[in-house]
């Protein structure tokens, strides 16, 4: 099928420290978008990318799209206690969702 | 407010029986989604709609049926062919045609079967 694939699957770190979610696609994307699942609670939409080679920033977070438009990723400078989540990418085609990358942020 | 709302929050249910989770929109959406999550997995896909009366399968459809009567609303049934109902559900919608409209997500159904 059509997936949408990230890595890592988990990732803790210490408050301070950085993280960063990858997420690749086996098909060439239109667009990609990236939401934040909080514990306990629903996706909720951060951004999209649209153009091959976007960079996007949000205060601490750094969203990438590939040249190709196959891969993206999400960076998060200096994470706090309130980055975490679960960070999926999505495909606007069906809107099919990444694997997710849980982040846990220890204080 | 504009948003999405789904209902019930919570509900049991005996392996045998059907049971009907509720999602209602008000923001005018044309788009509406259906999503499985399991603990600690990712959304997979059910059924989508992107207009009145219509409706198509999405990754995993066996053993779940949806109707599309009115533009607000998009029901979806888990019936006793589901073999692994116990799950949470999210409904979600988008403006359709564009292609790139970010999705709103409901607060979610989570299914228990006893």
């Amino acid at each position: 099928g059509q997936q949408v694939m990230q890595i890592p699957q988990y990732q803790h770190v210490q408050e301070g420290e950085d993280f960063t979610t990858y997420c690749n696609s086996s098909t060439t994307l239109s667009n990609i978008q990236w939401y934040k699942q909080r514990p306990g609670g629903h996706p909720v939409f951060l951004i999209q990318l649209v153009k091959s080679g976007e960079v996007k920033k949000q205060k601490r977070l750094t969203f990438q799209f590939g040249e190709a438009k196959k891969n993206s990723s999400l960076h998060i400078t200096a994470t706090q206690t309130t980055d975490v989540g679960t960070y999926f990418c999505s495909r606007t085609y069906k809107y099919i969702f990444g694997t997710g990358t849980r982040l846990k942020v220890l204080a | 407010d504009g948003g999405i709302t789904q209902s019930p929050k919570y509900l049991f249910r005996k392996e045998g029986q059907n049971v009907t989770l509720s999602c209602e929109q008000n923001l005018n959406h044309d788009a509406m989604y259906w999503y499985r999550q399991d603990p600690g997995q990712g959304l997979r896909l059910i059924y989508y709609s992107q207009i009145v009366n219509d409706f198509q399968k999405g990754d995993i459809a066996e053993g779940y049926s949806v109707s599309r009567e009115k533009k607000e609303s998009f029901p979806l049934t888990v019936t006793s062919a589901q073999k692994n109902p116990t799950a949470f559900y999210l409904c979600a919608s988008s403006i359709r045609g564009k292609d790139t409209g970010e999705l709103f997500f409901g607060e979610g159904s989570r299914l228990t079967v006893l």
